[in-house]
């Protein structure tokens, strides 16, 4: 079984910059999350779809912060403009289906801000 | 809210010996899950073992086990025969109502050959 993929694995670039981090949940998963990582932290929410709606994007700084879930299956997370804090490891995870089951991650995307 | 804390951030073992990683939560719902991830330096998050509140019994998988308190509020990861391969960050996460999970602050788990 395929696991979580996620692209790219790394990027860098300039604050005030755009950047988008794309996901592909295990196959069948219903729901889908984004998670941001700061360096020596834990994984904290930033929105959880439940196939194409939102369930939860309350840790969303939707100022600067947009995502989608177009068609129920992939996602796209952006980020515009970049801010020097949003340096992190963004980490896409999915699970069959929302609460009580187990989530599994992707690799993440490493995105380092100047 | 939801808070998960782990109090140790870094704990080392003997290769072979036995080693207990620390995580107390607080919560006021009554049906939750708690999980240790396993994060190597790859990054890629691996879930370890999973807990259900509602089951008395402790949860095993292999080498690993957990010590769970309810009353206490307390779920420790105790990893027996501790090899290379199980250095990494662990994570301590709850999981609620909403399915989404709160992680704590991790322990970083050196194995020493």
């Amino acid at each position: 079984e395929a696991g979580v993929a996620q692209s790219p694995r790394y990027k860098i670039i300039e604050k005030r910059q755009s950047v988008a981090f794309w996901c592909n949940p295990i196959s069948g998963h219903a729901t889908l999350y984004w998670y941001q990582q700061i360096l020596g932290q834990g994984p904290k929410l930033l929105i959880q779809f439940q196939n194409n709606g939102v369930v939860d994007d309350s840790q969303l700084p939707k100022d600067r912060f947009s995502a989608e879930r177009l068609k129920g299956v992939d996602s796209t997370l952006k980020i515009q403009p970049a801010k020097l804090e949003d340096s992190a490891v963004y980490l896409c995870a999915s699970s069959l289906d929302g609460r009580a089951e187990t989530q599994y991650f992707g690799p993440g995307t490493r995105l380092l801000v100047l | 809210a939801q808070t998960v804390t782990q109090s140790q951030p870094e704990m080392s073992v003997q290769e072979a010996e036995t080693v207990t990683l620390s995580c107390t939560y607080d919560t006021s719902e009554s049906d939750y899950y708690l999980f240790w991830y396993k994060q190597p330096p790859s990054r890629q998050m691996i879930l370890v073992i999973r807990q259900e509140a509602y089951k008395q019994q402790n949860a095993t998988e292999n080498r690993f086990s957990v010590n769970f308190q309810k009353a206490a509020k307390s779920f420790s990861l105790k990893i027996s025969d501790s090899q290379l391969g199980d250095a990494a960050m662990y994570f301590c996460a709850y999981g609620g109502n909403t399915g989404k999970l709160i992680f704590g602050q991790g322990t970083t788990l050196q194995v020493k050959p």
